[in-house]
């Protein structure tokens, strides 16, 4: 069964630092991008970014409103990704999903998300 | 980057009933469009991808329509566990883009 658990949310202030992370498994996570998607309370879903497989050199794709804050990285010994979040806003406050990326390039399987917090 | 609207943003309507809703992209898109379904207090869920094909273990009462800019997700006869928000979502460029979403909810 293919399971992606999320882990590292929480309370932080603004302006400070979190590390999410993604642990895969029930499937080859070496042979997938991964992408993180948020949702703000009672909003909708907004995409944060990717990384691409090692074929693809690791490379990564990143929303505009995150950029130059959030690093999007992978340990595929580990079957894990991570987000590293700097420069927290309070608008970064949200429910982050760990998200596998199909070879079609389909958000074909989520995890169940973790709450990152961003108040003072 | 590519805007998405999904039409209407709410839908209220009863057990067999058939709904259709509808995603208006602002350029075109060929066919990578996806739908997903989330129901209250969980992760989405994958239905639809390609604009039509059902993902492995979704209901056929679930279809899927349209290419270029216009596309619809119907259910032909609703049931209770149908009731959620669906989101239409694009990744023909980046950033991959989201509808608002529709909510569904039992009348």
């Amino acid at each position: 069964e293919v399971q992606l658990v999320e882990s590292g949310g929480g309370l932080v202030q603004p302006g400070g630092s979190l590390r999410l992370s993604c642990t895969a498994s029930g499937f080859t996570f070496s042979d997938h991008y991964m992408d993180w998607v948020r949702q703000a309370p009672g909003k909708g879903l907004e995409w944060v970014g990717r990384t691409r497989d090692k074929g693809n050199s690791y490379t990564t794709e990143y929303a505009a409103s995150v950029k130059g804050r959030f690093t999007i990285s992978r340990d595929d010994s580990k079957n894990s990704m991570y987000l590293q979040m700097n420069s927290l806003k309070t608008e970064d406050t949200a429910v982050y999903y760990c998200v596998r990326v199909s070879k079609s390039y389909n958000l074909d399987c989520w995890g169940q998300g973790t709450l990152v917090t961003v108040s003072s | 980057d590519i805007q998405l609207t999904q039409s209407p943003s709410f839908l209220s309507a009863s057990v067999g009933d058939r709904v259709t809703i509808t995603c208006r992209a602002s350029q075109g898109i060929s066919s990578y469009l996806d739908w997903h379904q989330q129901r209250p207090g969980k992760a989405p869920k994958l239905l639809i991808y390609a604009a039509s094909t059902l993902q492995s273990g979704v209901p056929s009462r679930f279809s899927g329509s349209g290419s270029g800019t216009e596309f619809t997700l119907t259910i032909s006869s609703l049931q209770p566990e149908d009731f959620a928000t669906y989101y239409c979502q694009q990744h023909k460029s980046y950033p991959l883009t989201f509808g608002q979403g529709t909510r569904l909810e039992i009348k």
